[in-house]
């Protein structure tokens, strides 16, 4: 069936750095996307979302960025803190379905 | 700001035993979901309820699983007979009418023994 998965595993940055995830969706009819921040031993927390009809959203330090042409998906995080250190999600959803489809996520590390 | 709540935080069962995993949504919220993460894999979809009943599921969500609105407040899933492979973080998600961002709670981890 198509998912939704991720470039890399691991992505490690310095403080102050800008970090960018990055996600490749392959149902091309899925017009929601959202990305979650994971924490040890947390639920997924709601970073930003972003419709098909757009291309770019911005929230406070990230941005997503949404490629139809190619079906991918980045968050950009703007100078990266320790405390942004977690694992990332990216998730898709199609039309009037409900249900949510993630990727299998991103650790981010962030160095002193 | 109101949060999606989940009890235990930790359960441990044994094999062939019934579980109950309670949550209390958003207040206002209409849909609910159950989710689960297995260690170290990607968080899977399991059911979601509208209106007192559920409007889908999962191949996951088989006969062993059911979910019940009580009350005017809590969400619960519940598992009839565990197996071991049922060992997982057990996410409720919850989001408004018209509104498609689910907010989470922080996960009960079901270990079966």
């Amino acid at each position: 069936g198509e998912s939704v998965g991720l470039h890399l595993p691991t992505l490690s940055v310095q403080e102050g750095d800008n970090s960018i995830i990055n996600c490749a969706y392959s149902n091309s009819a899925s017009d929601y996307f959202i990305w979650y921040k994971q924490e040890s031993g947390k639920g997924p927390q709601f970073i930003i979302d972003i419709r098909s009809n757009m291309d770019k959203r911005q929230g406070q330090r990230v941005t997503v960025l949404l490629n139809k042409t190619v079906k991918h998906l980045s968050l950009q995080i703007a100078a990266t803190q320790p405390g942004d250190s977690a694992v990332y999600f990216c998730a898709e959803k199609t039309g009037s379905a409900r249900q949510l489809t993630f990727g299998s996520g991103t650790q981010l590390t962030v160095l002193p | 700001e109101p949060e999606v709540t989940q009890t235990p935080s930790h359960q441990v069962t044994q094999m062939g035993q019934e579980v109950i995993l309670r949550c209390v949504p958003i207040s206002n919220h209409l849909y609910f979901y159950w989710y689960r993460q297995i260690l170290g894999q990607k968080v899977e979809f399991l059911v979601s309820f509208y209106n007192n009943e559920i409007s889908e599921k999962s191949e996951i969500f088989d006969d062993q699983f059911s979910v019940e609105r009580p009350d005017g407040s809590n969400f619960t899933l519940k598992i009839r007979s565990t197996k071991l492979e049922d060992s997982a973080m057990y996410f409720c998600a919850s989001s408004g009418q018209g509104i498609d961002t689910q907010y989470f709670g922080p996960g009960t981890r079901l270990t079966v023994l």
